[in-house]
């Protein structure tokens, strides 16, 4: 069946540092999404992508979505304490089927 | 413009009890999807529900597990005679459409722990 896989499983990063989590995808998507969820919260959905080779910005975030629709990358800028959490990728590899997230990458910011 | 409701946040059950865990969805929504999240893991999709009907249940145990989503009320993931395995997070989610689609909508979660 269908994988998503996320790397690095963890990153500790300085305060003011960047951060990239990459997402990998067996089969070509249809979209994928991605969600942040703060420790001992619930997923919060961050944005969605569609197109091949598409890019979004969000303040200091920048998604970016494959030419091949098989992976995906969420870029932090600067970041900050107030990211600390856990990023989660999600595919869907056709319109009518279940979102398969990864495992996450969970970040740790160090003031 | 109240969020996904899930209740109750933390439930305990000895083996062999059932456990009943609701969610409402957010207004408007009639698309509702249930995850389990074991600890320093992903999401795992279990079963999806439009008002009355179960659309996909592709990753949902098949045995002692149901979920419903009835006319009126919230949708209910039952798990009948539970063990030890079965101490997760489950979250409940909401969508305006269909699966794969849509952005999702996530409650707070129900914490079972199973003793």
């Amino acid at each position: 069946g269908q994988q998503v896989m996320q790397i690095p499983q963890y990153q500790h990063v300085q305060e003011g540092e960047d951060f990239t989590t990459y997402c990998n995808s067996s089969t070509t998507l249809s979209n994928i999404q991605w969600y942040k969820q703060r420790p001992g919260g619930h997923p919060v959905f961050l944005i969605q992508l569609v197109k091949s080779g598409e890019v979004k910005k969000q303040k200091r975030l920048t998604f970016q979505f494959g030419e091949a629709k098989k992976n995906s990358s969420l870029h932090i800028t600067a970041t900050q304490t107030t990211d600390v959490g856990t990023y989660f990728c999600a595919g869907a590899t056709e319109r009518n089927t279940p979102l398969v997230f990864g495992k996450g990458t969970r970040l740790s910011v160090i003031a | 413009n109240a969020g996904v409701m899930q209740n109750p946040r933390h439930l305990v059950r000895r083996r062999g009890q059932e456990a009943r865990l609701r969610c409402s969805p957010m207004k408007g929504h009639s698309h509702v999807y249930w995850y389990r999240q074991l600890p320093e893991e992903g999401l795992k999709f279990m079963v999806y529900l439009q008002k009355e009907n179960i659309i996909d249940e592709s990753g949902m145990p098949k045995e002692r597990f149901s979920a419903e989503f009835p006319k009126e009320g919230p949708s209910i993931l039952r798990i009948q005679q539970v063990v030890r395995g079965d101490s997760a997070a489950y979250f409940c989610a909401s969508s305006p459409g269909g699966q794969g689609r849509y952005e999702q909508y996530f409650g707070p979660g129900t914490r079972l722990t199973v003793t």
